[in-house]
């Protein structure tokens, strides 16, 4: 099994509708991250969270919440999903020990149409 | 807040010769960390290697290895003997430390293509 999993792999909504993207880790890691990829802009922040009860938004949060249900669940809500939402999702973990880099999830690809 | 700029959007390479991706970075840390990742058409995201701010000596992973230029602000990345599967996005990263450490800003990413 892989130490990240992102669900669902692949997704398309309509405008308007709710969408939850899920992410679990077995790494035992405390930190946890939300990032977006789009051409040309590389990976943003949306969330992250250093453990459990600690949330706080990254620098393109706006349309996005977050829930830590657990150390090894961190989930990306979009209210109301919007065309320009069209991205490929990240999640990823790390070690609150040490800077080694993250460990990521196989991303989720969402179309908004 | 930290910027990482690649300013090269696509590269291309021949088949077992040596590219150089470039990334410089903004930052007023003096503790922080770089690392390249892979992103392959499978669009996973792939450590490549990884640098401390504090080592002057370049990090090397087998092939792959960086020029590490701290006043600069320049942490390129040397690939050789080039294969086709080194084809992929390749993206630059900097990590602070401090209240910031954990959080990594990226680039804007490179597009390499191995030709054979």
């Amino acid at each position: 099994d892989a130490d990240v999993t992102q669900t669902p792999r692949n997704r398309i909504t309509k405008t308007g509708k709710r969408i939850m993207l899920e992410c679990s880790q077995t790494k035992g890691h405390d930190r946890m991250y939300w990032y977006r990829q789009d051409p040309g802009l590389g990976l943003r922040l949306i969330y992250y969270s250093f453990d459990v009860k600690d949330i706080n938004k990254g620098e393109i949060s706006d349309g996005y919440s977050v829930s830590r249900q657990a150390q090894a669940k961190f989930s990306l809500s979009l209210e109301s999903a919007i065309p320009n939402q069209t991205a490929l999702y990240f999640c990823a973990t790390s070690d609150g020990l040490r800077q080694v880099g993250y460990t990521f999830g196989s991303g989720t690809r969402l179309t908004v149409v | 807040a930290q910027t990482v700029t690649q300013s090269q959007p696509e590269m291309s390479v021949q088949e077992a010769e040596t590219v150089t991706l470039s990334c410089t970075y903004d930052t007023s840390e003096n503790n922080y960390y770089l690392f390249w990742y892979k992103q392959p058409p499978s669009r996973q995201m792939i450590l490549v290697i990884r640098q401390e701010a504090y080592k002057q000596q370049n990090a090397t992973e087998n092939r792959f290895s960086v020029n590490f230029q701290k006043a600069a602000k320049s942490f390129s990345l040397k690939i050789s003997d080039s294969q086709l599967g080194d084809t992929a996005m390749y993206f630059c990263a900097f990590g602070a430390g401090g209240t910031s450490y954990g959080k990594l800003t990226f680039g804007q990413g490179t597009i390499l293509t191995v030709h054979p």
